[in-house]
C-alpha cells in the first residue's frame, strides 16, 4: 500500500533563512509520480512539481529546489532565502502510474506547516 | 489560464439536511477528483470519474454519490448530513489520455454542517 510520511508537523524560520521539507514515500509500484502542493492560508491547493519514478535528477525553480532520492524513498523539498508568503501547509503526495486503468488517486502526507517571520 | 470551477465556494446545511457540490474541470481535461479534507487533515482520496465513468472509489460514505455529465462536469451528492461531514471538499481534474497526470485542485467548497 502507498504511504507518505511528512515527519515535520510545524517548522518556524526567520525571513531569509533556508528551510527543508521532508517527505519519505512507500510503495510497492515501481512507477510512481511524486508531488508537492502548497496550501496556504486561504485554502486552496497548488501544485509546485512532479516528478516521476524514473527521473531522479534534482530540480530548481527560483528560490524552490527538489531533492529526488529513491534509494531511500525521499523527495525533500528546499526553499532558499525564505519569504513570509512561503507561510503555507506543504503537502507531499504520491500516486500510481498506469496507463492500464484509470486509478491515479492522490496519496497525501499529513502536511507540514511552515511559518516564516518576518 | 483557466483553472478548475467549484461552486458553491461555501454551503451552510442542518443535520440531516442534503447538499450538492459542482465542479467544472479544467477544458479538454477528461478525469475528476473529489476529496475531502477535514480541519487539520491531509486531503483524503473520495472518488474519480474518467470520460463519464467512474474509475476509482476511495472512502466515500454510502450517503455520498457523485457523477461526471456529458459536458465533463461533475456532482458530488451528499445526503442525510451528519456533523463529521464538516469538510473542505476539492474537486481536482486531469488530462489522462494526454498524458497529463498531474491533478489541478479547484478553490474548493468549504461546507458546514450544523
Amino acid at each position: 500500500a502507498q504511504k507518505v510520511t511528512q515527519a515535520q508537523t510545524e517548522i518556524s524560520v526567520v525571513e531569509k533563512e533556508d528551510v527543508t521539507l521532508d517527505c519519505v514515500y512507500e510503495t510497492r509500484d515501481t512507477t510512481y509520480y511524486l508531488f508537492w502542493y502548497k496550501q496556504p492560508p486561504s485554502g486552496e491547493l497548488v501544485f509546485l512539481i512532479r516528478r516521476n519514478s524514473f527521473d531522479e535528477q534534482n530540480e530548481i525553480s527560483g528560490r524552490y529546489s527538489w531533492n529526488f532520492q529513491k534509494s531511500t524513498s525521499s523527495f525533500n523539498f528546499t526553499i532558499t532565502a525564505s519569504q513570509v508568503v512561503d507561510s503555507a501547509v506543504y503537502f507531499c503526495a504520491l500516486s500510481e502510474i498506469d496507463r492500464g486503468s484509470t486509478l491515479g488517486r492522490l496519496y497525501f502526507g499529513r502536511g507540514t506547516q511552515l511559518t516564516v517571520w518576518p | 489560464a483557466a483553472g478548475v470551477i467549484q461552486s458553491p465556494r461555501h454551503l451552510i446545511k442542518e443535520k440531516r439536511e442534503t447538499a450538492t457540490l459542482k465542479c467544472y474541470p479544467i477544458p479538454r481535461h477528461d478525469t475528476v477528483y473529489w476529496y475531502q479534507q477535514g480541519p487539520g487533515q491531509d486531503p483524503q482520496f473520495l472518488i474519480s470519474f474518467y470520460e463519464k465513468m467512474q474509475s476509482d472509489k476511495g472512502s466515500i460514505p454510502d450517503r455520498f454519490s457523485a457523477q461526471q455529465f456529458s459536458d465533463y462536469h461533475s456532482e458530488l451528492n451528499m445526503s442525510s448530513l451528519e456533523l463529521g461531514d464538516s469538510a473542505l471538499y476539492f474537486c481536482a481534474s486531469s488530462a489522462r489520455t494526454r498524458g497529463t497526470d498531474t491533478q489541478y485542485f479547484g478553490p474548493g467548497t468549504r461546507l458546514t454542517v450544523l
